[in-house]
């Protein structure tokens, strides 16, 4: 397994509070990502980055924010959290995007907004 | 937009018998990924397949890869209980980094 972890794990929070979720990976891949998953919906990408400081929107971005200022860390922010928002968010990290190489996940977080 | 859909949703199969989940996609795709998640846990990478014709097999499961027919198979031979889970397809968004996902296959093993 790549070494990944996502904190916290576990999250309650009201309506128009920012969250801010942390994955850390320890195998110095380049690209990393941040998906929600939803009953009836899969896995759907939220932002993803292919390098320090370099990011891009995925398919569901509106209300989120992203930064990754170090190759280990990837930081996903709700500047103002929504009921909508609440799901289970994961966080995914490759080699070199959508080659040959899988995409290896994190234990994931469960946000509740309130 | 690329979509992937996967049917069934739900299978629900007797212990020894054969069965096949099915991944149908929109557009031009070259790659395709199979995971599978046990009930409250992360995703587990299953099988990569990178072109026409790739076909890939652990165990009990065998994976093919039809890019013409935009059509990946996920063949279950003589199921047992602990197959019981979520699987999905990943499909390659082609010149991006991105992957859609299906919306999954629940599976459920009895004896």
């Amino acid at each position: 397994d790549a070494g990944i972890t996502q904190s916290p794990r576990h999250k309650v929070t009201e309506t128009g509070t920012p969250v801010t979720l942390r994955c850390h990976q320890t195998e110095n891949h380049r690209y990393m990502y941040w998906y929600r998953q939803d009953p009836g919906h899969g896995l759907r990408l939220i932002h993803y980055s292919y390098g320090v400081k370099d990011t891009d929107k995925g398919e569901v971005s509106d209300g989120y924010s992203v930064s990754r200022s170090k190759t280990e860390d990837f930081l996903l922010t709700l500047e103002s959290a929504t009921s909508s928002q609440t799901s289970v968010y994961f966080c995914a990290t490759s080699v070199a995007g959508t080659g040959a190489d899988t995409q290896y996940f994190g234990p994931g977080t469960r946000l509740t907004v309130l | 937009e690329l979509k992937v859909e996967q049917n069934p949703l739900f299978l629900s199969m007797q212990e020894g018998k054969n069965y096949t989940i099915y991944c149908n996609y929109s557009t031009t795709s070259d790659r395709l990924y199979w995971y599978r998640q046990d009930p409250g846990k992360s995703l587990e990478s299953l099988f990569v397949l990178l072109s026409n014709g790739a076909v890939k097999q652990e165990g009990r499961l065998m994976a093919s890869l039809d890019t013409k027919a935009r059509l990946s198979t996920l063949h279950i031979t003589a199921a047992v209980h602990d197959l019981s889970a979520t699987y999905f397809c990943a499909v390659d968004m082609k010149g991006t980094d991105k992957l859609i996902f299906g919306t999954g296959t629940r599976l459920q093993v009895f004896p």
